[in-house]
């Protein structure tokens, strides 16, 4: 496709379950991100993917939390043990090798845990 | 910490007047800004970037302004347009291969 996509575009879980949201970023994007946007909040970083360097990680709130990215193409965000608080949107992006290019979003996973 | 910040969480404006949208930035290695528009139930779209080395850059009814010295940008809409009313999200990274920071976001409504 042209986009980015990500499925499932909504996930209804009971607290404790383990949930995969999946993200394909654009062909060719090198540059692939993660982010949560809890209700009535704004974006919060969670995981950066570049090339082959190793991904920065400094925005996963808790161990429950994991990314992973096969070579330039899909990505997949693995929230264990979900929580109430783990509610929000997921929403993947990607972009072109430099970083400083505009970010393609996807348009989002909708997480709700029960 | 915050290193983006929107203060203002909403906005209200008359159609066909002018919208400020206002962000502040705390890190001083922040060299390059976007900002981006998003409607409900939607990603973000980009709408305008403006690089450290200018103070202006204009996009047909979006001007976006920089002021270093402050760490201070807005994002200026005229005029406005019902179709304008969406979340803006400031956002900064500091170099190639770094990760984006983004702010909060405004909630920009346009009253017909």
């Amino acid at each position: 496709g042209a986009g980015v996509s990500q499925s499932p575009s909504n996930k209804v879980t009971e607290k404790g379950k383990d949930v995969e949201l999946r993200c394909d970023p654009i062909s060719g994007h090198t540059a692939l991100y993660w982010y949560r946007q809890r209700l009535g909040q704004g974006l919060e970083f969670l995981i950066y993917f570049q090339g082959n360097s190793a991904p920065d990680k400094s925005g996963l709130p808790s161990d429950r939390f994991s990314a992973e990215r096969t070579g330039e193409s899909v990505s997949t965000l693995t929230i264990q043990r979900t929580q109430q608080e783990d509610s929000a949107v997921y929403l993947c992006a990607s972009s072109p090798k430099a970083t400083q290019e505009t970010q393609y979003f996807g348009p989002g996973t909708r997480l709700l845990v029960l | 910490d915050q290193q983006v910040k929107q203060n203002s969480p909403s906005l209200s404006v008359q159609e066909g007047r002018i919208s400020i949208l206002n962000c502040d930035y705390t890190n001083s290695m922040f060299d390059y800004f976007l900002w981006y528009k998003k409607y409900p139930a939607e990603g973000p779209t980009f709408l305008i970037s403006i690089s450290s080395i200018k103070d202006k850059n204009e996009d047909g009814r979006f001007t976006v302004f920089l002021n270093k010295s402050a760490k201070h940008l807005s994002l200026h809409i005229v005029p406005s347009q019902p179709g304008d009313s969406a979340v803006y999200f400031c956002a900064a990274s500091k170099t190639s291969y770094d990760k984006v920071i983004f702010g909060p976001g405004t909630s920009l409504s346009v009253i017909p």
